[in-house]
């Protein structure tokens, strides 16, 4: 069965710190793992995904095959960064339905 | 708004009653899921549709849940004889499988209370 885990459900970094959100996977075959965000008030979105090997307002995240992880990272954290992020993978690169984690809320200290 | 659109947007009804959500997916897009969200979870899938074709549907819907896309186009999610274990946030979204990549647009969700 495919599983995804976030650890920690709260997380609180000082403005200019880095940020590191941890997300560990246990899924079978190859997996498309993706980042979704949800600021305040606003629906989910996608943030970023592996395949593009993108950054995305600063944020980066690296498939570690070996460990099963994607964590999420920023080197220097930003207010506006404060939002409920989610850990999310699916199989293959169809279209296929996505598993999320429970995800975790983020907070910029000013 | 070109986005995913839900109906109602929240719902209020007391235990043993229908309801019926509404979802209008980004025009193009030929997929469509439905997940539950309850209090300190993530989102839990539920059930998808490639045009009017319903794929895969979880273990989580009961009997008393049905769902449709009868033209390929907006979704309904019916509940049956709802349950207080029933109350959640139903999140509608969609994507096209003419994208190499699986992202999913959602929308604002449908937050159902049940009493």
């Amino acid at each position: 069965a495919q599983r995804v885990t976030q650890p920690e459900k709260l997380l609180s970094v000082f403005k200019g710190a880095p940020v590191e959100l941890k997300c560990n996977y246990s899924y079978s075959g190859s997996p498309e793992l993706f980042w979704y965000v949800q600021y305040s008030r606003q629906r989910l979105q996608l943030l970023l995904r592996h395949i593009s090997r993108e950054s995305i307002k600063g944020f980066t995240a690296d498939l570690n095959k070996g460990e099963t992880s994607f964590h999420l990272k920023k080197p220097f954290a930003q207010e506006e960064d404060s939002a409920m992020y989610y850990c999310a993978l699916s199989n293959n690169f169809g279209n296929e339905k996505l598993t999320f984690g429970t995800g975790t809320r983020l907070t910029i200290i000013p | 708004d070109t986005g995913v659109s839900q109906n109602p947007r929240h719902k209020i009804t007391k235990r043993g009653q229908n309801v019926t959500f509404r979802c209008d997916p980004i025009s193009e897009h030929n997929r469509l899921y439905w997940y539950r969200q309850t209090l300190g979870q993530g989102p839990e899938f539920l059930t998808y549709f490639q045009n009017e074709a319903q794929l895969e549907k979880s273990r989580l819907l009961s009997d008393r849940f049905s769902a449709e896309r009868p033209k390929g186009s907006f979704s309904t999610l019916e509940i049956q004889r709802t349950e207080q274990g029933d109350s959640a946030m139903y999140l509608c979204a969609s994507s096209s499988d003419r994208s190499y990549v699986n992202e999913q647009f959602f929308g604002p969700g449908t937050r159902l209370t049940v009493l």
